[in-house]
C-alpha cells in the first residue's frame, strides 16, 4: 500500500514549456486534490475531483489543467510554464463517507520555472 | 466564506508545553483538524476533533475546541526536538452532495530549542 505517489519529485522548467505532474493513489479514494505550497502562504487549492470524470475548479486553477479518466490517477497539467508557477506541489486523496474528511498527502513535486 | 488563521512562528524548550493557536471564521465547521509537516515531507494528520465536541486527548496531544469564539488549540505536553515542524489548522465545511469542503491556514512552524 504505497498511499499517494507522485511524480516526479523536482523538476526545472523554461519559461513557456509544458509538463505533466503525475499522482497515483492506491487507496481507491473517491476524492483527489491538487494544492500548491508558497512560503508563509499556506496551501491553496488549484483544482480537486469528487470521482472520476469529474473535476472542479479551486482558488487558483489558472495556468493549469487536471483530467480524472481513472479513479486512481489524477495528472496536473502545466501548459505554458510562468515564473509565478515555481513552487511545491502537493497532490492529496481521501475517502468519500460521513465522517471527517481525512486528507492523504503526497511527498511533493518542487518545481522551479527559470 | 471560509477563512483559517494561525500565527506564524512558535519557540517553545525541549521538555515544556506548546501551544498553537488557530481561529476559524465559518460557524457551521463539521470538523477540525491538525496536520504535522516535517521538512521536505507532505503533511500528515494528527488529529481531528468534531465540532460538537469540547477536547480530545490522545497521548500528548490535547485539541481544545471553543465553538462560541471559533477557536481551536493543539497543546503538546513535554515537546520534544522531534516535534520541530509546521503546524496546519483546518476546518471541513458540507457541500452539495455530500461533499466536505477542507480550508487550511497558513501552517505554525514550531521551533523546538534543546
Amino acid at each position: 500500500n504505497a498511499g499517494v505517489t507522485q511524480t516526479p519529485k523536482f523538476r526545472i522548467l523554461k519559461i513557456g514549456q509544458s509538463m505533466t505532474l503525475q499522482c497515483a493513489q492506491d487507496m481507491n479514494h473517491n476524492y483527489m486534490y491538487w494544492y500548491r505550497q508558497d512560503p508563509g502562504m499556506g496551501l491553496k487549492l488549484i483544482y480537486y475531483s469528487v470521482g472520476a470524470g469529474i473535476t472542479d475548479k479551486g482558488e487558483v486553477p489558472n495556468g493549469y489543467n487536471v483530467s480524472r479518466s481513472t479513479t486512481e490517477d489524477f495528472p496536473l497539467r502545466l501548459e505554458l510554464a510562468a515564473p509565478s508557477q515555481t513552487s511545491v506541489y502537493f497532490c492529496a486523496s481521501s475517502h468519500k463517507g460521513s465522517g471527517a474528511n481525512v486528507l492523504t498527502f503526497g511527498a511533493g513535486s518542487r518545481l522551479t520555472v527559470l | 466564506g471560509e477563512d483559517v488563521e494561525q500565527s506564524l512562528f512558535l519557540s517553545v524548550r525541549e521538555g515544556d508545553s506548546s501551544v498553537i493557536n488557530c481561529t476559524y471564521t465559518d460557524s457551521s465547521s463539521t470538523y477540525l483538524y491538525w496536520y504535522k509537516q516535517e521538512p521536505g515531507a507532505g503533511l500528515q494528520l494528527l488529529t481531528y476533533i468534531f465540532s460538537n465536541m469540547d477536547m480530545k486527548q490522545d497521548q500528548r496531544l490535547t485539541v481544545l475546541l471553543n465553538k462560541k469564539d471559533k477557536h481551536l488549540s493543539l497543546r503538546i505536553a513535554d515537546t520534544q526536538t522531534g516535534d520541530s515542524a509546521i503546524y496546519f489548522c483546518a476546518e471541513s465545511i458540507l457541500r452539495a452532495g455530500g461533499y466536505q469542503k477542507v480550508t487550511f491556514g497558513i501552517g505554525t512552524k514550531l521551533q523546538v530549542i534543546p
